[in-house]
């Protein structure tokens, strides 16, 4: 099974803060990469997906970018609605696999 | 509008058996594959399952093979997780999840239900 690996697993920022989020495949994937944030107790919403392409309704303060195993999530100026919990997913080979999570937590 | 309405969790003690469903609406359910995804508590995001369009591909995660079931019956625009041999490790908040495929392909889980929890403890 393809492994992904966010880091960091956590950090704490401020509103207004740049904020990148990195996700290592364990082998290639080309670009077959979504990320999702979850805030507690819902479900996961779709950010980016195809690595880059970000999905309709998403502000474009988020941005995806990466090929092959590294892949970067960044949020350009962090708004107090985007804390929350940051996932990767790789839709390159079954299983699919989820990275662990980045918590994105006030400073 | 999207709507996937999942259904049919609870508590079960450990070897026995739980029938999850989903509802879909808002969509040409027939033209979609479908997922489930758990979430153990306090845990990541774990792919489970998948069906086809016609129900001919199922593919599972190995932790579910041979006790999980994933099916659909088109008519009724519904998904089901039949899971059986239930362990205490399959605690979690089962997600019903539409893949976006084109082409054999597939990009992203677009449409997510609410979650059903599933607990198993004697």
């Amino acid at each position: 099974a393809i492994q992904l690996t966010q880091s960091p697993s956590s950090l704490s920022a401020s509103v207004g803060d740049r904020v990148t989020i990195t996700c290592r495949a364990s082998q290639g994937i080309r670009s077959d990469i979504a990320w999702y944030q979850q805030k507690a107790g819902r479900a996961p919403r779709l950010l980016i997906y195809d690595a880059s392409s970000l999905q309709s309704g998403v502000p474009s303060r988020f941005s995806g970018s990466g090929s092959g195993t590294d892949f970067t999530l960044t949020i350009s100026s962090l708004q107090p609605e985007d804390f929350a919990t940051y996932y990767c997913q790789q839709f390159k080979s079954y299983p699919w696999t989820f990275g662990q999570g980045t918590k994105v937590e006030i400073k | 509008e999207v709507q996937l309405v999942e259904s049919g969790g609870g508590l079960v003690q450990p070897g026995g058996s739980l029938r999850l469903s989903c509802a879909a609406s808002g969509f040409t359910f027939s033209n979609y594959w479908m997922s489930w995804v758990r979430q153990a508590p306090g845990k990541g995001l774990e792919w489970v399952a998948n069906i086809k369009q016609d129900g001919s591909e199922k593919y599972y995660v190995d932790s579910v093979k041979g006790r999980f079931t994933i099916s659909r019956d088109n008519a009724k625009n519904s998904l089901y997780l039949q899971m059986n041999s239930l362990r205490a490790e399959d605690t979690a908040v089962y997600y019903c999840a539409r893949p976006y495929c084109i082409g054999g392909a597939c990009y992203n889980f677009d449409y997510w239900g609410q979650g059903t929890l599933v607990t198993v403890s004697s």
